[in-house]
């Protein structure tokens, strides 16, 4: 079975500082995975995805992640945080197909001035 | 453009009462999800549906029932809610072609007292 880990639970960063948050997964083949952003009381935005090909995925918001298979890991990194990228981050993978995602537990992030 | 829309916002119910929570997507999107978020435990999934009139358990499917009776429709019942059912729950719906991304609404928060 698929699962993710998200080690950090909450991260604080300052405005204009570089970010990154790690994701780690378990599944036995060439997965699919994802990262999604939550505000408070909203719904999941996808930031980007990753399926297949370059292994350096860009997103939206100035967002990118790297998948690195040696280390069953796709981290999320920004350049420079701003005060509105405040909310609740997920990596997410899938199964074979696509069918269903498996979560991490999420990490939360805020930012100070 | 409402993509997924989830009725209702909140609901407090009484244990032992029923409800069903209405999931309507306007994107002809074969595949519906329903999960539920609680804290520190990520988004896990608790039915799904891979088109009309179909449906199958997730990870957490115990207590709860789903229809899709209608492509545009998902439904989750709740038949005798009990207090471990307090909790967000989000529905996502996603695209025919194994790369394409699930897209969540707005989230239900449903309180069980």
């Amino acid at each position: 079975a698929q699962s993710v880990t998200q080690p950090d639970i909450h991260i604080t960063v300052s405005e204009g500082a570089s970010l990154e948050l790690r994701c780690n997964y378990s599944y036995g083949a060439t997965p699919y995975l994802f990262w999604y952003v939550q505000s408070p009381g909203q719904g999941l935005q996808l930031l980007l995805k990753y399926f297949s090909g370059d292994t350096l995925v860009q997103g939206i918001k100035g967002f990118e992640a790297e998948f690195k298979r040696s280390q069953s890991s796709f981290n999320l990194r920004k350049p420079s945080v701003h005060w509105s990228d405040a909310a609740e981050y997920f990596c997410a993978v899938s199964n074979f197909g696509n069918e269903k995602l498996t979560f991490g537990t999420g990490t939360r992030l805020t930012i100070i001035p | 453009n409402a993509g997924v829309t989830q009725t209702p916002k909140f609901r407090v119910l009484k244990t032992g009462q029923s409800m069903t929570l209405l999931c309507a997507q306007d994107m002809n999107h074969e595949y519906m999800y329903w999960y539920r978020q609680d804290p520190g435990m990520g988004l896990r999934l608790i039915h799904y549906s891979v088109g009309e009139g179909t449906t199958a358990k997730g990870e957490v499917p115990d207590g709860y029932n789903v229809s899709r009776l209608k492509k545009q429709n998902f439904l989750l019942g709740l038949e005798s809610a009990a207090p471990s059912q307090t909790s967000v729950y989000f529905c996502a719906s996603r695209g025919e072609g194994s790369n394409q991304p699930q897209h969540f609404g707005d989230g239900t928060r449903l309180s069980i007292l």
